[in-house]
């Protein structure tokens, strides 16, 4: 299965600055996720990136506050714009692995402060 | 849409004892469905996955679930629990035809399960 690097791994920042979360992918995929995790909640997902086009967002989530890149078929940006201490969370960006199920990053602690 | 139920927001096991977490879910067609889990400060880890064929699927550590069409239900099974289990365990579901938004997974809110030794 793919292996994901995702960093950073955790960031504590400040109210009104951005932060741009990484994912790497060892191997060719078409589609990347990212998810947010809100602290005791589930898996939320924000937009779906392809190599290519514009992300797709979901409902409640907007390209000016969670810009993401997706430059080559194994990289992939998102950046939480603005910040307030609502977006502290757990960032984390999956590929699409049908045969061995989703694989998914570590995951990016984010706490604004 | 797609959607997914934990019934349980905390399952309490004895070590050794079975245990079972819950998962329900809702979607147009025949599904995919998947568990995850998660341990503290730590990423997301595939358990196991439905298909399709042998309702009775069987994935790491000795985990296994069951798919149930006619209760549309997946619950995770462990014959016989590990302190070791104790982690947040995510069902997950995403419809098996291909349309708009059906690459995506749709998570249940969690369930902690806790193994008492």
């Amino acid at each position: 299965s793919a292996v994901i690097s995702q960093k950073p791994s955790r960031d504590i920042c400040q109210r009104g600055t951005s932060l741009t979360i990484q994912c790497q992918v060892d191997s060719q995929v078409t589609m990347m996720f990212w998810y947010r995790q809100q602290p005791g909640q589930s898996l939320t997902l924000i937009a779906t990136a392809n190599q290519g086009s514009e992300a797709t967002y979901e409902s409640g989530f907007v390209i000016d506050k969670f810009p993401i890149s997706r430059p080559n078929l194994t990289f992939s940006t998102l950046t939480v714009s603005n910040m307030s201490p609502e977006d502290s969370s757990i960032y984390l960006c999956s590929v699409e692995e049908f045969r061995d199920g989703y694989t998914f990053g570590s995951g990016t602690r984010l706490t604004v402060v | 849409a797609q959607s997914v139920a934990q019934p349980e927001d905390q399952v309490n096991v004895a070590e050794g004892n079975p245990l079972t977490v819950k998962c329900t879910y809702s979607v147009s067609g025949n599904p995919y469905l998947f568990w995850y889990v998660q341990y503290p400060n730590r990423g997301l880890q595939f358990l196991l996955k439905y298909i399709t064929g042998d309702n009775l699927v069987k994935g790491s550590y000795g985990f296994e679930a069951e798919f149930n069409k006619s209760q549309t239900s997946f619950h995770l099974k462990k014959p016989s629990a590990l302190v070791s289990d104790s982690a947040l365990y995510f069902c997950a579901v995403r419809p098996k035809d291909s349309g708009a938004g059906s690459y995506q997974l749709t998570f249940g809110k969690g369930t902690k399960l806790s193994v008492i030794p």
